[in-house]
Order: C-alpha cells, then sequence, then structure tokens
C-alpha cells in the first residue's frame, strides 16, 4: 500500500536559519503530494500541495517540488520565524486532498529566537 | 476559512465505557467527513470516512462495531468508542471535506486515556 516517510524530529534551529525536511514516498500512480502544519493546539492546516511530476507548491515562503525520480517532496524553507514552530506532515492522497490521506510521522520543528 | 471544531478537546473514562466524540463544521456543510487515530510519535491512520446519510466505510482493521460512526446531519459527524479498553488511548482527529473544494479541514483533535 502507499506509505509516506518523513525525517524524525526534534528540529530545533535558530531564527532566520534554513530548513529542510525530507520525505520521501512510496505510491501506484501518480499520487497528489501534501504539506500539512500543526500549530500548537490547533487542527492541521493544508501549508501547500503538488499534484503532478515537477510541480513546485508553495506558501508562507515554504517551498517543495514534487520529484517524481526521487519518489521525494522535500520541504524548504530559507529563513525561518519563531512562529514557524509546528509539526508538520508530508501526506499523499490518489487524487485530490478530498480523497484519503496517507501521512507520514510528522517533524516537530522548534524555532528559537 | 473553513472551522472544524471537536468536542470535548480531552476526556478521561474508566474500562468498559463508551466514549463519544464530535466533530462539528461550524461554517460550511460536510457531506463527507474523516476520522484519524494518532498514536504518540506517530502517523495520522485514517479509521473511516463518514458520508452524511450513509454508512461509513471503515479502513482495513479497523473494528466498525468497536468505533461506532454517525454522521446525521451535514455539520456533525460522532465517533462512540464503545467498551473502550487502556490500548484505546490515543488522539483522535477528525477532518472535513468542503464540497467542491479538494482541500480537507481538519479539528483540534481529542485525547482519550482509558484507565
Amino acid at each position: 500500500g502507499d506509505s509516506v516517510t518523513q525525517m524524525e524530529g526534534p528540529v530545533t534551529l535558530s531564527e532566520e536559519a534554513f530548513l529542510t525536511i525530507n520525505c520521501t514516498y512510496t505510491a501506484t500512480g501518480y499520487p497528489s503530494l501534501f504539506w500539512y502544519v500543526q500549530y500548537p493546539g490547533e487542527g492541521l492546516q493544508l501549508l501547500l500541495k503538488a499534484t503532478k511530476a515537477d510541480d513546485k507548491g508553495s506558501n508562507k515562503g515554504f517551498e517543495a517540488t514534487y520529484r517524481k525520480e526521487t519518489t521525494s517532496f522535500h520541504l524548504e524553507k530559507g529563513s525561518v520565524q519563531v512562529s514557524d514552530s509546528a509539526v508538520y506532515f508530508c501526506a499523499l492522497s490518489q487524487g485530490a486532498a478530498g480523497n484519503k490521506l496517507t501521512f507520514g510521522g510528522g517533524t516537530r520543528v522548534l524555532v528559537k529566537p | 476559512g473553513a472551522v472544524v471544531s471537536q468536542h470535548p478537546s480531552w476526556v478521561i473514562c474508566k474500562s468498559g465505557t463508551s466514549v463519544k466524540i464530535e466533530c462539528r463544521s461550524l461554517d460550511f456543510q460536510a457531506t463527507t467527513m474523516f476520522w484519524y487515530r494518532q498514536f504518540p510519535k506517530q502517523s495520522l491512520m485514517l479509521m473511516a470516512t463518514s458520508n452524511e446519510g450513509s454508512k461509513a466505510t471503515y479502513e482495513q482493521g479497523v473494528e466498525k462495531d468497536k468505533f461506532l460512526i454517525n454522521h446525521a446531519s451535514l455539520t456533525l459527524s460522532t465517533l462512540t468508542v464503545t467498551s473502550a479498553h487502556p490500548e484505546d488511548s490515543s488522539f483522535y482527529i477528525c477532518s472535513a471535506r468542503v464540497p467542491g473544494f479538494d482541500e480537507q479541514f481538519f479539528g483540534p483533535g481529542t485525547r482519550l486515556t482509558v484507565l
């Protein structure tokens, strides 16, 4: 079946540092790929998505590119802020996000001032 | 954006009792809701897909008689954990799908502890 693997956290870094969270997947066909973010005490929110190979999703300074050749969807941000402290989940669906989602284990990111 | 709430946010119960968790879409009608379970430091696992007015579709390995799902209205789905046991202790999260949009909106989750 489909699966998503992402780097374990926690990831601790200083403000304005570069952030990368690795995500790889195993799936049949051509899934859609997503990054969700969960801020403390809140529900998961869609951060960005990509629906086909070589697509780049971007939002709030975060970017991720759908790499079919390496089955990866790594999340990056060039300069993090304290407010980016959260848990980040990589996910895929065989279709749109309204369909069933398969999640990675989540990566906690802590940004220190 | 669309808001999904869950109630309660946490609950502690004795082994053998049943617990009901509510998931509400506050500002939209949700024809489809999803229930997930998350173990500590682990991924969210889809338990079932709930469609308004019809029976829920359970994922393989999820006991439908153990985890009763009711989606009686377009804004409310409930998950009842029947005869709860300590191994049912977990974080339960729901999401709702907005008709016409391809995005799911998630509730904040409910932490269940069974003593």
